[in-house]
């Protein structure tokens, strides 16, 4: 299987830094996507994993290892807008994206 | 705006009635795959086009649904005979045909409502 695991809610501070993990199966592993996806609308493109490390990218950074099949997002400077479900997807196949059930983040004042 | 768009955005339809629903991926983009998303949940992918060829089907598409892509540009989701457990937000995306890095764009998804 491709179980990919992430926790369901997480809370944080404005200005604050918060980072969501997530765990998945290595078998047929091809990378590691991390969206954003605010109420009723798409996911947005945040990262792309492929090899071992830190990417980092504004205040959003994501990090793999590929070893023990984890990944983090970690965000910095928290803002009210980053309110959010963040989902962690791997790639495998033909290029198509499993997700997890993704993390619902409340940044509160 | 150049990104991938779907429509019509929202359907409310009767159980048993027929729906379809259209995407237009990015230019330039080979692959264009169907995903569906319920309350809670992260997308579960339904199937996958590179040009016209429909390379991948998950097990979750019945043969209620069939999706298209006749001419390697846009495509088609139809669901035949709705039933309440189809509502849900199906989501249309795409992306280049590359060796590295495929970054997979969405578009704004199609809600569907059976009533």
């Amino acid at each position: 299987g491709q179980n990919i695991d992430q926790p369901t809610e997480m809370t944080a501070t404005e200005g604050a830094i918060v980072q969501i993990n997530c765990t998945y199966q290595t078998s047929g592993f091809n990378g590691l996507f991390w969206y954003q996806q605010h109420a009723g609308e798409a996911p947005t493109f945040l990262s792309y994993n492929v090899l071992d490390g830190l990417e980092e990218k504004g205040r959003f950074s994501s990090f793999l290892s590929r070893s023990k099949g984890y990944s983090y997002l970690l965000l910095k400077e928290l803002q009210m807008k980053d309110s959010a479900s963040y989902l962690c997807a791997r790639i495998s196949g033909y290029s198509t994206l499993t997700f997890g059930k993704g993390t619902m983040l409340l940044v509160s004042p | 705006d150049t990104g991938v768009s779907q429509d019509p955005r929202h359907k409310i339809t009767k159980r048993g009635q027929n729906v379809t629903f259209r995407c237009d991926p990015i230019s330039e983009h080979n692959r264009l795959y169907w995903y569906r998303q319920t309350l809670g949940q992260g997308p579960e992918f339904l199937t996958y086009f590179q040009n016209e060829a429909q390379l991948e089907k998950s097990r979750l598409l019945s043969d209620r649904f069939s999706a298209e892509r006749p001419k390697g540009s846009f495509s088609t989701l139809e669901i035949q005979r709705t039933e309440q457990g189809d509502s849900a937000m199906y989501l249309c995306a795409s992306s280049r045909d590359s060796s590295s890095g495929n970054t997979i764009y969405f578009g704004e998804g199609s809600w569907l409502t059976v009533v």
